[in-house]
């Protein structure tokens, strides 16, 4: 089955600094992927998405892309700052109809926490 | 204003005692998904529904169910709950042809806690 794996949080970090959160999974054929953003006492927000390989989503300054040959979707930012403390789930789902369309897998989230 | 609004936000109960936790969405969206939200396991799909009257197992169906008997809502339902099914329960909804390019409208949540 599909399954996705994000690196181990959480991951603290100073304003201004890069961030890299890690993202990889299995799934058959070819997924669509994506972040999505949890914010303290919220549901989730789609932050970016990448529908084929060698895509590159961004949004707010986050950026990944789909890399097909490593099975990733890293999520990246150059200069975190403290709003963009939160959880961060990577996401696939199957493209096209027929049978499973419709379920997503999540990964396990990574906590974000940026000081000023 | 758009919105996917689940009740209640939160509810403390006992083990076995029936309860329901109500999904309702405003965008006329056909797909509708419940997922459950645990430490160290992310988000995980319980059942989700393509339309009325169609609902699929997602990943961990077992002690739930659903129905969708109108387009607007899709209530999960816990027959005998456990203290296992202690969690945050999320409900998301989207156009059918928005799924899989990611486009949900998460609910704000319902912790429930099974005693």
């Amino acid at each position: 089955g599909n399954s996705v794996t994000q690196m181990e949080g959480p991951v603290t970090l100073s304003e201004e600094a890069f961030l890299t959160i890690n993202c990889t999974y299995t799934a058959t054929g070819y997924p669509s992927l994506f972040w999505y953003v949890q914010y303290p006492g919220e549901g989730l927000q789609l932050l970016l998405k990448a529908t084929k390989a060698d895509d590159k989503g961004s949004n707010k300054g986050f950026e990944a892309t789909y890399r097909k040959e490593t099975t990733s979707f890293h999520l990246e930012k150059g200069s975190v700052q403290v709003s963009d403390s939160a959880v961060y789930f990577c996401a696939l789902s199957r493209r096209g109809g027929g049978t499973s369309y419709g379920k997503l897998t999540f990964g396990q989230g990574t906590i974000l926490t940026v000081h000023p | 204003e758009a919105q996917v609004t689940q009740n209640p936000r939160y509810l403390i109960t006992v083990t076995g005692k029936k309860l329901t936790v109500t999904c309702s969405q405003n965008m006329n969206h056909e797909y509708m998904s419940w997922y459950r939200q645990d430490p160290g396991l992310g988000l995980r799909q319980i059942y989700y529904s393509m339309n009325v009257e169609v609902t699929d197992k997602g990943d961990v169906p077992e002690g739930y169910k659903v129905s969708r008997k109108e387009k607007r809502n899709f209530p999960l339902i816990l027959e005998s709950p456990s203290p296992n099914q202690t969690s945050l329960y999320f409900c998301a909804s989207s156009l059918a042809r928005r799924v899989d390019t990611g486009e949900l409208f998460f609910g704000e949540g319902s912790r429930l806690t099974v005693l």
